[in-house]
């Protein structure tokens, strides 16, 4: 069975500080996809990035980083000097491979407060 | 761009009223998906859709159902709304480019009271 757990609820931070967002998986499956998306108070979910469970690298867009660590099942979301517009709630899902289906975490609200 | 359309942002209907909700896309993309969202459950999938007329239950699939006559209108039906059926629903569409990798692109949502 496949299981995504996103153990913080609620987060909420001062604008300008950096905030990690927890993401634990599980999966037997050895070929994986992993997904974060952000939902702001509009409602429609953003999709930010993808990565395959063959390729451990972390990555960086501006402000944002992923640390991908097959290890420990973890995929964690890093904002560095958050900013109102951070505010959203993120989701972090799982999909294996040849599967129709993303499965979802429970989400994080963050609230960035400036 | 990709763009998924929801027909309805927010619904108040009664018990026992069936209630549609429609999902388009305006691309030629062959998978469609409805999801249902809840506090502290996260996204659930009710149903998806890998062509028309083609459907396969998700997860959570009592007391709805769903029809896809055409390929960009997926609709998914409650026969007979309960209180318990009171969420946010989130229609999505997976691009044939991305048929692999399966990252989804989602509309806005509808927000469906059931009184």
């Amino acid at each position: 069975a496949q299981k995504v757990t996103q153990a913080q609820t609620e987060i909420s931070v001062v604008e300008k500080e950096d905030v990690t967002l927890d993401c634990v998986y599980e999966t037997r499956d050895t070929t994986y996809y992993l997904f974060w998306y952000k939902q702001p108070p509009s409602g429609e979910l953003v999709f930010l990035i993808r990565r395959n469970s063959f390729d451990e690298q972390n990555e960086i867009s501006g402000r944002y980083s992923w640390n991908f660590q097959k290890s420990t099942s973890s995929f964690n979301f890093t904002i560095t000097a958050s900013q109102v517009v951070d505010s959203a709630v993120y989701f972090c899902a799982l999909r294996s491979k040849g599967a129709q289906k993303l499965v979802f975490g429970q989400g994080t609200r963050l609230t960035i407060n400036p | 761009d990709v763009k998924v359309t929801q027909s309805s942002r927010y619904l108040v209907k009664r018990t026992g009223e069936k209630v549609f909700l429609e999902c388009v896309q305006d691309m030629d993309h062959e998978n469609m998906f409805w999801y249902r969202q809840d506090p502290g459950l996260g996204l659930r999938l009710i149903y998806f859709s890998y062509d028309v007329k083609m459907k396969e239950k998700g997860d959570i699939p009592e007391g709805y159902s769903v029809s896809r006559e055409k390929k960009e209108r997926f609709s998914l039906i409650l026969e007979s709304a309960s209180t318990n059926q009171t969420s946010m629903y989130l229609c999505a569409i997976r691009g044939t480019e991305n048929r692999h990798t399966g990252e989804l692109f989602f509309g806005e949502g509808s927000r469906l009271t059931v009184l």
